[in-house]
């Protein structure tokens, strides 16, 4: 079990760039998540998969965020046009969901984003 | 909301010296969890109580369950320089299938 990994873990931008970042979780978990988190604040939910279904977005995640998980293993978060607001460390989590419910989230590492 | 609520937002105390911090929600849970972030890393899982039960351990730490008040309580003993972290209380709900932070408990832990 190597853990949830994320890449890059820092990445440096200038305003209007595009980004994106990859999450492997953990290979026998179904579920995919997706947080964003600010200085001093707990993870806000962005998005999660259950294999290769997108099933939820919050109204957070704006046109300019886009996520994937093509074949339910790994998974991209694309920012378009970065703006300086989009700051913020990007955490990845996996889970396993069974017939008794949400189970533990394993977190990976997260990528922090500076946007100049 | 379906965010589960810290108590203290921080909280400073003596290595060695016992820690306690508390969650609130709303609604009927299925299960609550506890999570640790230290400082600029991701959160680990600590230790999951289900709604049919009533305390739980884990090593040093003891977490209580009161669905009546709709409230759990985190209590790490003999606290050591490590446990300096923020800790994250996540309720889930039946309906639910992601977990909603609330802005959690920042402790300090004095040598």
């Amino acid at each position: 079990d190597t853990g949830v990994s994320q890449n890059p873990r820092h990445k440096i931008t200038k305003r209007g760039q595009n980004v994106t970042f990859r999450c492997d979780p953990i290979s026998e978990h179904n579920r995919l998540y997706w947080y964003r988190q600010t200085l001093g604040q707990g993870p806000e939910f962005l998005t999660y998969f259950q294999n290769e279904a997108q099933l939820e977005k919050s109204r957070l995640l704006s046109d300019r965020f886009s996520a994937e998980r093509p074949k339910g293993s790994f998974s991209t978060l694309e920012i378009q046009r970065t703006e300086q607001g989009d700051s913020a460390m990007y955490l990845c989590a996996s889970s396993v969901q069974g017939a008794g419910g949400p189970d533990t989230q394993y977190f990976g590492p997260g990528t922090r984003l500076t946007v100049l | 909301s379906q965010q589960g609520e810290e108590d203290p937002q921080a909280l400073s105390i003596q290595e060695g010296e016992n820690a306690t911090m508390n969650c609130s929600y709303k609604t009927s849970i299925n299960n609550l969890q506890w999570y640790r972030q230290n400082s600029g890393r991701g959160l680990v899982h600590l230790i999951l109580i289900r709604s049919n039960e009533r305390e739980k351990h884990s090593g040093r730490l003891r977490v209580t369950l009161d669905t009546s008040k709709k409230s759990s309580s985190l209590l790490i003993t003999a606290s050591r320089a490590a446990d300096t972290a923020s800790y994250f209380c996540a309720p889930f709900y039946s309906s639910a299938s992601k977990i909603i932070f609330g802005s959690g408990t920042r402790l300090s832990i004095r040598p």
